[in-house]
Formats: structure tokens, sequence, C-alpha cells
């Protein structure tokens, strides 16, 4: 069990430019989640998927962003003309169907949006 | 509208004393409550969890402790060692999400 992984681990573009980060669960979990977390502040929810349905959606998550898990497996999150308050760390996690309040996270993926 | 509030940004206390970190909350249709633990640069770390239908949780040095009629609910750390120093979150779930309060910043001091 190598744990939750994310790719990359930091990002820094340019304002309008289109970024995409990519989210290993653990393998045996069937949920995936996706959280955003600004300096000062505990990590909020943007949406999660149980096996490859996207099942919630935050109201955080504009129509700038998209996220998919094609096959039930690894996930992606893009954000489409980045704004410098998208600015964050985001953060995946994953957990089993039966013991879905207890998520395990990955290391985030940190963007900087110039 | 902030559904879970740790209301201390710090706490510092003595290697080997007792750590005692609050959280609050509204809702009461949460389900779950948690601790996570982070260092700068990483993602949280589960610590330890508790059902609404119990009141206290216990995990080697770590006892987390839910008060139902006051929405209150604390992690107890026996004893503090300096690798605890950390940021720690309590969430709740309800049903699917967490909601994360802001966090508090601990520091054991050798």
């Amino acid at each position: 069990d190598t744990g939750v992984s994310q790719n990359p681990r930091h990002k820094i573009t340019k304002r309008g430019q289109n970024v995409t980060f990519r989210c290993d669960p653990i393998s045996e979990h069937n949920r995936l989640y996706w959280y955003r977390q600004t300096l000062g502040q505990g990590p909020e929810f943007l949406t999660y998927f149980q096996n490859e349905a996207q099942l919630e959606k935050s109201r955080l998550l504009s129509d700038r962003f998209s996220a998919e898990r094609p096959k039930g497996s690894f996930s992606t999150l893009e954000i489409q003309r980045t704004e410098q308050g998208d600015s964050a760390m985001y953060l995946c996690a994953s957990s089993f169907l039966n013991r879905k309040e207890t998520q395990y996270f990955g290391p985030g993926t940190r963007l900087l949006v110039l | 509208d902030q559904q879970v509030k740790q209301n201390s940004p710090s706490l510092s206390v003595q290697e080997g004393r007792i750590s005692i970190l609050n959280c609050d909350y509204t809702n009461s249709m949460f389900d779950y409550f948690l601790w996570y633990k982070k260092y700068p640069a990483e993602g949280p770390t589960f610590l330890i969890s508790i059902s609404s239908i119990k009141d206290k949780n216990e995990d080697g040095r770590f006892t987390v402790f839910l008060n139902k009629s006051a929405k209150h609910l604390s992690l107890h750390i026996v004893p503090s060692q300096p690798g605890d120093s950390a940021v720690y979150f309590c969430a709740a779930s309800a049903p699917s999400k967490l909601t994360f309060g802001k966090g508090i910043t601990l520091s054991v001091r050798p």
C-alpha cells in the first residue's frame, strides 16, 4: 500500500492558462475526493467520485473546474483559464465505500497562479 | 457559516504533559468526527475518529471525547512528545464529505 499519490507536487502558471492535476488513490478504495486548502483555512470539499461516477460537486467548483475519474482508478482535476484566486493546495483523498468517513489524503499539489 | 470551529489558533505544552485540543460544531447531522495531523508541505494524516453514537475513543496516546449535547469534541494527547508538534484539524462527516475546522498549531516544548 503506497498511499495516495498526487502529481505534480508544485505548479506555477500564468493567469489564463489551463492546468491539470492527477491523483492516484489507494488501490482498493472505491471513493475519491478532491479538496482545496488556502492559507489559514482547513481543507474545503470540492467533489467526490464513487468508482467512475461523480456523485457530488461543491458550489466552490465553478464551471472552470472539471474533474474526471474515467476508469474508476486515477482522477484528474483540470482548471481552465486560471485566476490568481485559484492559488491553493489541492488535496486528493480516498476511502473504502463502507468506511467512507475515514479518508486518507495525498501530499497535495500546490498551485501558484501569477 | 462555519460548521466546525477550532477557536484557539495555537497551543504550547511541555513535553510529557497533556495536550487538549478543542473543537465545536453546529450541524447535528454529522455522523463521524475525525482528527487529522498535518506537517508543512504534506497532506493531512488521519489520527483518530469517533462515531456520533459514542462518547469516547482511545488509540494509544490519543483519546477523543465527544459531548453531543454541547456539540463539542476534544482530542487528548498523553504524554505529549516533541514529534507531536504540527497543525491539528478537527473534521466532521455528513455523510460523504468532510467539513474541516481551521486547525490549531500544537507546539510541544522539550
